[in-house]
């Protein structure tokens, strides 16, 4: 258990669907952050939280919804995906980015646009 | 903008060797992190290096960060198949600020 859960873990989903990813952390943390990684393609970073506030979006389509309604809590909306979306859904947490930690990976979802 | 940069992006090497991965960050950073990824899970941490300086181990890996060079390095000693994974390091622009990862370097360690 990484403190960070995700769920669901697989999700499979068509192009008209609206599903939501949520990520739960209870470890304190003030930070919490969404990473798309690709096949044999380097992690993205999609949105940053800070203390329940986006600071970063970084130029994500507007088919992926983010909402942070308190520190512990994170959640990905998702609708009219491409297939191209497919990807593993990494979400993460740090204390509130000054600590020396790093980060805390959640499992991941393992999204897949049919 | 911080760019964090490794080589080489794959590996494969024998059971038994010796190697480094290469970590290089293009801005002044106090820190360096270690992430491992199996494939299809997450990143779990592997080390963090505060200063310049720093050493950390932990088992067959040893990681170490010189500031003035903007480099950090990964050292695998007598690699064994258990070690295949990608790793990734990741450093913050400034103090504070969000982490930066480098693309990741796919190791393979063969029988």
């Amino acid at each position: 258990e990484t403190g960070v859960t995700q769920t669901p873990r697989h999700l499979v989903m068509g192009m008209t669907n609206k599903k939501s990813l949520k990520c739960e952390q209870h470890l304190g943390h003030n930070a919490m952050y969404w990473y798309k990684q690709s096949a044999k393609k380097p992690l993205e970073l999609m949105f940053v939280y800070n203390f329940k506030e986006q600071t970063e979006n970084n130029s994500v389509p507007s088919r992926f919804s983010p909402e942070c309604p308190n520190s512990s809590h994170l959640f990905l909306h998702l609708h009219t995906l491409q297939p191209e979306d497919s990807a593993l859904y990494l979400c993460a947490s740090s204390p509130d980015g000054t600590g020396p930690y790093g980060y805390t990976f959640g499992s991941g979802t393992r999204l897949t646009v049919v | 903008e911080l760019k964090v940069e490794q080589n080489p992006l794959f590996l494969s090497m024998q059971e038994g060797k010796n190697y480094t991965i290469y970590c290089n960050y293009s801005t002044t950073s106090d820190r360096l992190y270690w992430y491992r990824q199996d494939p299809g899970k997450s990143l779990e941490s592997l080390f963090v290096l505060l200063s310049n300086g720093a050493v950390k181990q932990e088992g067959r890996l040893m990681a170490s960060l010189d500031t003035k060079a903007r480099l950090s390095t990964l050292h695998i000693t007598a690699a064994v198949h258990d070690l295949s994974a990608t790793y990734f390091c990741a450093a913050p622009f400034r103090r504070g600020s969000r982490l930066t990862f480098g693309e990741g370097t796919q190791l393979t360690v063969n029988p």
